[in-house]
């Protein structure tokens, strides 16, 4: 079946500091990608998205490249900012699981000033 | 505004009592869907409509029931059945199934 795989958190940066969340997924199919943020007490907001091999999604300054080779879908953000802590959830859709939804368990980040 | 609405926000019950959550949306979706998120978890499929009149079970669907009588409406029952319902529960909505999911902002559920 469909899984997605993140990095464990939480992480703790300081403010401009380079982020990486690493995520990697297992999917019978080509599955669509898919990187949403939880902010305190609210729910998911899409981040971005890439719907085949070699899409690069991007938002706010966050990117992420779809790696079919390594199954990987890694956030990545040059210059954090404390306004940009939250939960990262990493996702994937799948015509073999009917396009539900799967998501990694979520990474905490936290930016210090 | 389009958007996706969840009432009320924070929601208390006793143990033993039925409880039905509210997800609304004006945004003309077609699939709607509710999950569950525990502390440190991702979130887990409860049931899901992709059209009117009609849903499945997700992942977690014991303890649960929902309807879907209109396209703007999809409600959550939680019932006595499930045993651990303190949770946190986000409807989602989607123009198909598709493409990207739009999230309201969650009913927290607190059983005493």
């Amino acid at each position: 079946g469909n899984s997605v795989t993140q990095m464990e958190g939480p992480v703790t940066l300081s403010e401009e500091a380079f982020l990486t969340i690493n995520c990697t997924y297992t999917a019978t199919g080509y599955p669509s990608l898919f990187w949403y943020v939880q902010y305190p007490g609210e729910g998911l907001q899409l981040l971005l998205k890439a719907t085949k091999a070699d899409d690069k999604g991007s938002n706010k300054g966050f990117e992420a490249t779809y790696r079919k080779e390594t199954t990987s879908f890694h956030l990545e953000k040059g210059s954090v900012q404390v306004s940009d802590s939250a939960v990262y959830f990493c996702a994937l859709s799948d015509r073999s699981n009917d396009y539900k939804l799967s998501f990694g368990a979520g990474t905490t980040v936290t930016v210090r000033a | 505004d389009g958007g996706i609405t969840q009432s009320p926000k924070y929601l208390f019950r006793k143990e033993g009592q039925n409880v039905t959550l509210s997800c609304e949306q004006n945004l003309n979706h077609d699939a709607m869907y509710w999950y569950r998120q525990d502390p440190g978890q991702g979130l887990r499929l409860i049931y899901y409509s992709q059209i009117v009149n009609d849903f499945q079970k997700g992942d977690i669907a014991e303890g649960y029931s929902v309807s879907r009588e209109k396209k703007e409406s999809f409600p959550l029952t939680v019932t006595s059945a499930q045993k651990n319902p303190t949770a946190f529960y986000l409807c989602a909505s989607g123009m198909d199934p598709y493409n990207e999911q739009f999230f309201g902002p969650g009913t927290r559920l607190t059983v005493l």
